[in-house]
């Protein structure tokens, strides 16, 4: 199975710009990157996904690098809603299952 | 509102006991799985299922049984709890297996003494 690689802690301040890496040397061609993250005492949630492009929506952006081994998730303002567990997951060619790491946690300092 | 429901919210099991737990969903989604998430650690898979009437394991299924009769509901059976399945457990939907738009519930904490 393709694996991802997460700093296990980040820190950032409110209102500032967040950058979440993750790694995944080994990711094939067909893979999917999807970010998903864990607020405090709740399931997780989806943020974004992507395959080759970058791609933006209401939550994030999500900057792949162009050989795919690593990939950046970046939130262009943290809040403090923000503060999370969140993790960078490779999908399996086959589709059936999404395999969750331990993640970043996140904080957001005031 | 449209979503996941998980029941119940949490429980206390003593070893050997069995038990269900509930999970149902309102979006017509195909894709349904449940994980186990132990204390400061990932997701793990423990079964899903593609549609009605078909289901498979996932990463560790052993003490847990499934099946899904209709669309909206895939219970997760617990045959003789044990203290290794204390854990929060979380039922998952999507429209399809593709892994984008899962939608999460909310959890159910088991403790099994």
């Amino acid at each position: 199975d393709a694996k991802t690689t997460q700093p296990n802690s980040m820190e950032s301040n409110e209102e500032e710009p967040v950058h979440l890496p993750c790694n995944h040397s080994t990711i094939s061609g067909t893979d999917y990157i999807h970010w998903y993250r864990q607020l405090p005492s709740q399931g997780p949630e989806y943020v974004i996904h992507g395959l080759t492009s970058n791609v933006n929506n209401r939550m994030a952006s999500l900057a792949i690098a162009e050989d795919r081994k690593s990939s950046t998730l970046i939130l262009h303002r943290a809040t403090l809603r923000d503060a999370a567990v969140y993790y960078c997951i490779l999908q399996e060619t086959s589709g059936s299952r999404l395999t969750f790491g331990e993640g970043t946690q996140l904080t957001v300092n005031p | 509102n449209a979503g996941v429901t998980q029941t119940p919210k949490f429980q206390v099991l003593k070893t050997g006991q069995s038990m269900t737990l509930q999970c149902a969903q309102d979006m017509n989604h195909e894709y349904m799985s449940w994980y186990r998430q132990d204390p400061g650690m990932g997701l793990r898979l423990i079964h899903y299922s593609v549609g009605a009437g078909i289901t498979d394991q996932g990463e560790v299924p052993n003490g847990y049984n499934v099946s899904r009769s209709t669309t909206e509901d895939f219970p997760l059976r617990l045959l003789s709890a044990a203290p290794s399945q204390t854990s929060v457990y979380f039922c998952a939907s999507s429209r399809n297996r593709d892994g984008y738009g899962y939608t999460f519930g909310s959890g159910t904490r088991l403790t099994v003494v």
